[in-house]
């Protein structure tokens, strides 16, 4: 199956700050998402980004696919921006498969 | 926007006892549901695919008699954990995904704690 690798595994950050996720993939990737799970364990959707670049407020993503990775920005970073992002995406079937995530933590 | 309804969100239950949870596509049918399992600190892992009127397909190691899963209308799928240990402790998140617009979605998730 697919190998998603995500970086950094862990970030921490001032308020304030921007900063940049990664998502590479092993193999050719459908219906690619990027996901921010609260604390409580919510999961929201971020991105739907099979290619190309897409923004919303602050978040912005890029994929690239025909070289395998997707990159999440996050410009002037808040608290509540703290959690875990991840991305995902299927090879064809049915199965959406996760990355091990980036755990963001946001200081005051 | 799509919206997935799951409940109960926390259960707490004692050993040997079975547990249901329920998953439900609340603005759009789901053919198709999946399941994951996700442990403190860890990412999702996909446990088993739902399917409409069909038996579901579990993932390698998942234990298809110990996770029972019934997916017996569009729009609801239910999870039942039978005869849970404390080992089946964790945090289980259903998704589904609306056709329309190619965006997994997924429930708010259950905290099981089996003592």
């Amino acid at each position: 199956g697919i190998q998603v690798e995500q970086s950094p595994p862990d970030l921490i950050l001032q308020e304030g700050a921007n900063s940049t996720l990664r998502c590479n993939f092993s193999d050719s990737v459908n219906n690619l998402q990027w996901f921010h799970q609260n604390p409580w364990g919510q999961l929201i959707n971020l991105f739907y980004i099979p290619s190309g670049t897409k923004q919303n407020g602050r978040l912005s993503a890029t994929t690239v696919a025909t070289e395998r990775y997707s990159l999440l920005y996050i410009s002037s970073s808040q608290t509540t921006d703290s959690g875990v992002y991840f991305c995902a995406g299927n090879t064809g079937g049915f199965k959406t498969i996760f990355g091990a995530g980036t755990r963001l933590f946001v200081k005051a | 926007g799509a919206v997935v309804s799951q409940h109960p969100s926390r259960v707490i239950c004692k050993s040997g006892t079975s547990v249901k949870i329920e998953c439900r596509s609340l603005d759009f049918q789901a053919t198709t549901m999946f399941w994951y399992r996700q442990f403190p600190k860890q990412s999702l892992m996909l446990m088993a695919t739902s399917n409409e009127g069909s038996k579901a397909t579990y993932e390698q190691g998942v234990e298809k008699d110990k996770f029972l899963i019934n997916h017996a209308s569009l729009t609801l799928s239910t999870l039942t954990v039978t005869s849970a240990h404390p080992e089946d402790s964790s945090f289980y998140i259903c998704s589904a995904r609306d056709l329309s617009a190619n965006v997994l979605t997924f429930g708010a998730g259950s905290r099981l704690t089996v003592l």
